[in-house]
């Protein structure tokens, strides 16, 4: 069965830091990935989504960065955290970019930025 | 444009009542996929069911059913006999057919109460 897990679960940045979020899926090959954002009290947001190794699209412009060095591999990254970054990130696995996939979501990371 | 919306923000219900979530969308495409996901505390959104819109026949899972009518473009979600553990944030979603991203309804906020 496939699984999807990323870390760190929990984080506090200074204002200013990097920052890098990693995801891995395992038990499928070539699954499309994405980012999601739930700022607090908010809906969800979606950052990045990426088909393919080095594939990336975003949908919203932002100090955030993607990344997909590996088939089952996707980080979020950020050279200078901002106040507004702070949230819970959620990366997420799909079969496929035909519409109506069931998408599947990890644990969550809490990035609190101080 | 895509949009869910999820007019109900929170609900507070005592154990054993039955209880709807509401969820409207709008969306031009002809072809499109709903969802309904949970998120317990823990933050991990947990999928409960996709529809598609082609199939408008009514589905129950245990004490939980949903109710899909485009004529009103509605996809409903009722727990029966509520229990604690049901108490969550729950999200409605549409994927269509230009890709397979998510657009969320805000989410319903359910408290259970024993």
């Amino acid at each position: 069965s496939q699984t999807i897990h990323q870390w760190p679960a929990t984080l506090v940045q200074p204002v200013g830091s990097p920052l890098s979020l990693e995801c891995t899926v395992e038990g499928t090959s070539n699954p499309n990935l994405y980012w999601y954002r739930q700022a607090a009290g908010r809906g969800l947001q979606l950052l990045f989504y990426s088909v393919g190794i080095g594939q990336i699209s975003s949908e919203v412009p932002q100090n955030l960065s993607a990344s997909r060095p590996q088939d089952r591999q996707f980080i979020l990254s950020s050279k200078k955290l901002l106040l507004s970054d702070s949230g819970f990130y959620l990366c997420a696995w799909s079969l496929g970019i035909s519409s109506g996939n069931t998408i599947y979501f990890g644990e969550g990371s809490w990035l609190t930025v101080v | 444009a895509q949009k869910v919306t999820q007019a109900q923000t929170e609900i507070s219900v005592v154990e054993k009542e039955d209880v709807t979530l509401d969820c409207v969308y709008e969306t031009r495409d002809t072809t499109y996929y709903l969802f309904w996901y949970k998120q317990p505390p823990s933050g991990e959104l947990v999928f409960l069911i996709r529809r598609n819109s082609f199939d408008e026949q009514n589905e129950i899972s245990g004490r939980y059913s949903w109710n899909f009518q485009k004529s009103t473009s509605s996809f409903n979600f009722t727990i029966t006999a509520s229990q604690v553990v049901d108490s969550a944030v729950y999200f409605c979603a549409l994927s269509f057919n230009a890709g397979n991203m998510l657009t969320f309804g805000g989410g319903t906020r359910l408290m259970v109460k024993p």
